[in-house]
């Protein structure tokens, strides 16, 4: 079965740093594309950033281009979204996504989230 | 304002057909696989649809998807309560280098 868990949000002040994790298992994680999406308040859903299986793409969204990294560590079948210079905009739900299959990119299966809150 | 287009409600009661739309362009549906998400109050959304019109294991064949040209739509048919939620839309959008999607569509079982 597959499973997704995203840990590490919080609240944090505007121009804060945060780093998400996200313990994947049941699957071969090296062999799947990885991604981040995140959740407003209230709003819908906004893609954020994606990689491939050995790190070596990478793709963000424009708002977080800069500011946010994605990496992976298949030994640790652990995702990451290192995040700095927070913005009040950027509070939402952030969710981990696996690809639907291995040949494919596009988003499948969804872990539960985990919620940060910038705030000062 | 999404680059994708969805209507923002749409309804039905038990038992009917409901369909829902998704606009987008020649960068994203019109080039690119569609894709349908579920999301239930308080819960991660949950994928129907892939590449168009497949469905993972495990969603009811109630569900189906279809393209056509720069549009996408799912259809949901025997309309169940279960079914009130919040369905999105999604593709890769080759201009934007981004996965994009619509603003989503409230469904109401009436």
């Amino acid at each position: 079965e597959v499973q997704l868990e995203e840990s590490g949000g919080g609240l944090v002040q505007p121009g804060g740093s945060l780093r998400l994790s996200c313990a994947a298992s049941g699957f071969t994680f090296s062999t799947y594309w990885m991604h981040w999406v995140r959740q407003g308040p209230s709003k819908g859903l906004m893609w954020v950033s994606r990689i491939n299986g050995d790190e070596s793409t990478t793709h963000y969204a424009d708002s977080v281009k800069g500011r946010f990294t994605i990496s992976r560590d298949n030994a640790k079948n652990t995702l990451y979204l290192q995040m700095s210079s927070l913005r009040v905009e950027d509070t939402a739900v952030y969710y981990c996504v696996r690809a639907v299959t291995t040949a494919t990119r596009g988003l499948g299966y969804w872990g539960q989230g985990t919620l940060v809150t910038v705030s000062s | 304002q999404s680059v994708l287009t969805q209507p923002p409600s749409a309804s039905g009661t038990p038992g009917q057909r409901v369909t829902i739309s998704c606009s987008g362009s020649t960068s994203n549906i019109g080039s690119n696989n569609a894709y349908w998400y579920q999301q239930l109050p308080g819960t991660a959304p949950k994928l129907l649809i892939f590449s168009n019109n497949q469905r993972p294991s495990g969603v009811p064949d109630r569900f189906s998807g279809s393209k056509s040209g720069t549009s996408a739509s799912l259809a949901i048919s025997g309309l169940r309560s279960e079914d009130d939620a919040d369905y999105y839309c999604a593709a890769w959008d080759d201009s934007l280098s981004s996965v994009i999607f619509g603003g989503g569509t409230k469904l109401t079982v009436l």
